[in-house]
C-alpha cells in the first residue's frame, strides 16, 4: 500500500533550527512536497523536491534522497508565526498525492 | 483574484440530510479536488475532476457524488449524510499536475452530522 511517515510533534525554541522528516512508500514517484497548514487554515504550498538534493527557498529548504524514500523539511531561524503543522505528500504514478497526517511543530520562546 | 473560495464555511446536519458543498477557482485550471481531513490522518483524497465535464473516484468516494459542470466549479454532494462524514473538506485546484504541481487550497468547509 502507499504511506507516509512523519513525527506527529515536535518543539523548538524560536530562533533555533529544525528538521521535519518524511519517509514515503508510494506506487511511482512524481515528487516529495511540504505544506504548510495553520490551525483552522487550509494547507499552502512550501516546496517540491523531484530530483535528489537540497532545495532552499529562504530560511526554508527541502531534501529529497530517492534511493532512501526519504525527504526532509529544515527550518531555520524560528519564528513564532512558524507555529503550524507541516504535511508531507508524495505524488503517485497517477499524479494523485499521498498525504502524511501531518507534523504539528510548536515554537516556544 | 479570489483564488478557490468554498461555501458555506460552516454546516450542521443531521443523520440522512442532504447537502451540497461549492467549489469556485477562478484560476482557469483544469483539475479540481475535494479531500476531507481528520484528526491524526492525512488528507484523503474523495474525488477529482481533470476538466469540465469529467469526474473520477479518489481514495474514499463511498457516500459522495460530485458533479463539474462548468470549468470554474466543482460542487460535493451528500445525499444521505452520516456522522462518520463530520469532517473538514478541502477544495483544490491545479493546472494538470504533469506541468505545474502546486494545488491551491480552499478555505475549507466544517460540516458535523449529528
Amino acid at each position: 500500500g502507499q504511506n507516509i511517515d512523519q513525527p506527529t510533534e515536535m518543539t523548538a525554541t524560536e530562533g533555533a533550527i529544525v528538521q521535519i522528516n518524511c519517509t514515503y512508500q508510494t506506487s511511482g514517484f512524481n515528487g516529495l512536497f511540504w505544506y504548510q497548514q495553520h490551525a483552522g487554515e487550509a494547507p499552502t504550498f512550501l516546496s517540491y523536491n523531484v530530483l535528489d538534493g537540497l532545495e532552499e527557498k529562504g530560511r526554508f529548504s527541502s531534501f529529497l534522497s530517492r534511493s532512501d524514500s526519504y525527504g526532509y523539511l529544515l527550518l531555520q531561524e524560528l519564528q513564532m508565526k512558524d507555529s503550524a503543522s507541516y504535511l508531507c505528500a508524495a505524488m503517485d504514478s497517477n499524479y494523485q498525492l499521498i498525504w502524511g497526517a501531518g507534523t504539528k511543530l510548536i515554537i516556544k520562546p | 483574484n479570489a483564488g478557490v473560495t468554498q461555501t458555506p464555511k460552516f454546516r450542521v446536519l443531521k443523520t440522512g440530510q442532504s447537502m451540497t458543498l461549492l467549489c469556485a477557482q477562478d484560476m482557469n485550471h483544469e483539475y479540481m479536488y475535494w479531500y476531507r481531513q481528520d484528526p491524526g490522518m492525512g488528507l484523503r483524497l474523495i474525488h477529482y475532476s481533470v476538466g469540465e465535464g469529467t469526474t473520477a473516484k479518489g481514495e474514499v468516494p463511498d457516500g459522495y457524488n460530485v458533479s463539474r459542470l462548468k470549468k470554474q466549479n466543482f460542487l460535493l454532494g451528500l445525499e444521505s449524510a452520516a456522522p462518520s462524514q463530520t469532517s473538514v473538506y478541502f477544495c483544490a485546484s491545479s493546472y494538470s499536475p504533469d506541468r505545474n504541481y502546486e494545488q491551491y487550497f480552499g478555505p475549507g468547509t466544517r460540516l458535523t452530522v449529528t
